[in-house]
């Protein structure tokens, strides 16, 4: 019943690891994001896609590939690990052809690199 | 960068109405206020969100001054589950490019 779910809920990691985050979304909603919470609790956007392209990329290290299969699905690979990507990370989707849609987010998960 | 401004924190009695400053002084006129909140861990929850009207829905209602450069949100009767970081957005962006921008929120810690 979840709507935006998000898998692993936590990943502990070593530094120059790669690590996979998937998202699945079941509201049937064109939009997925990825959104970074980092450990002085500020939520940044990361990405978006729209029907499986990229829409927003906001400067995020090319160490962070997001992968849509599907507009259902929007997951984030990381390459090379490092300290400072220990963070949350938010999942979230919005119907965008309504004016003033939502977005709704998933349970994030939570990286800790070491 | 955030164009609102929040108080950084706030306490609110059990039962009693809270509300909830926001200042955006800087919005343009198609630019919806919308409201978020983020319980402890969990991720953030769409409250409700207005562009020139007031708006009520079953969580709470948002007040926009004419001008529409402050709002204020009215949690009617708050809960301890209330209890959260409360983000004030401006929707920047246009159709298919609906970024949210984060502030640092108001901390609403509910009293029993």
């Amino acid at each position: 019943d979840t709507a935006v779910s998000q898998t692993p809920k936590y990943l502990v990691t070593q530094m120059g690891n790669d690590k996979s985050i998937k998202c699945e979304q079941n509201l049937g909603h064109d939009t997925m994001y990825w959104y970074k919470q980092d450990s002085k609790k500020f939520l940044k956007i990361m990405f978006s896609y729209n029907n499986k392209e990229l829409i927003i990329n906001e400067t995020v290290p090319n160490r962070f590939s997001p992968k849509s299969p599907d507009k259902a699905h929007l997951n984030l690979h990381i390459n090379s690990l490092e300290l400072g990507d220990s963070a949350v990370y938010f999942c979230a989707s919005s119907q965008v052809n309504r004016v003033g849609e939502t977005q709704y987010f998933g349970p994030g998960t939570r990286l800790l690199v070491l | 960068d955030a164009k609102t401004t929040q108080p950084p924190s706030m306490d609110c009695a059990e039962g009693r109405a809270a509300n909830l400053p926001c200042n955006h002084s800087t919005i343009s006129g198609n630019e919806y206020v919308y409201w978020y909140r983020q319980i402890h861990s969990q991720g953030p929850q769409y409250i409700i969100h207005g562009l020139k009207n007031n708006e009520t829905n079953e969580m709470a209602s948002l007040i926009i001054t004419e001008d529409r450069k402050s709002s204020t949100l009215i949690l009617p009767h708050a809960t301890l589950r209330d209890t959260a970081v409360y983000y004030c957005i401006v929707r920047v962006g246009n159709f298919g490019n609906e970024k949210l921008t984060f502030g640092t929120g108001t901390r609403l810690t509910i009293i029993p």
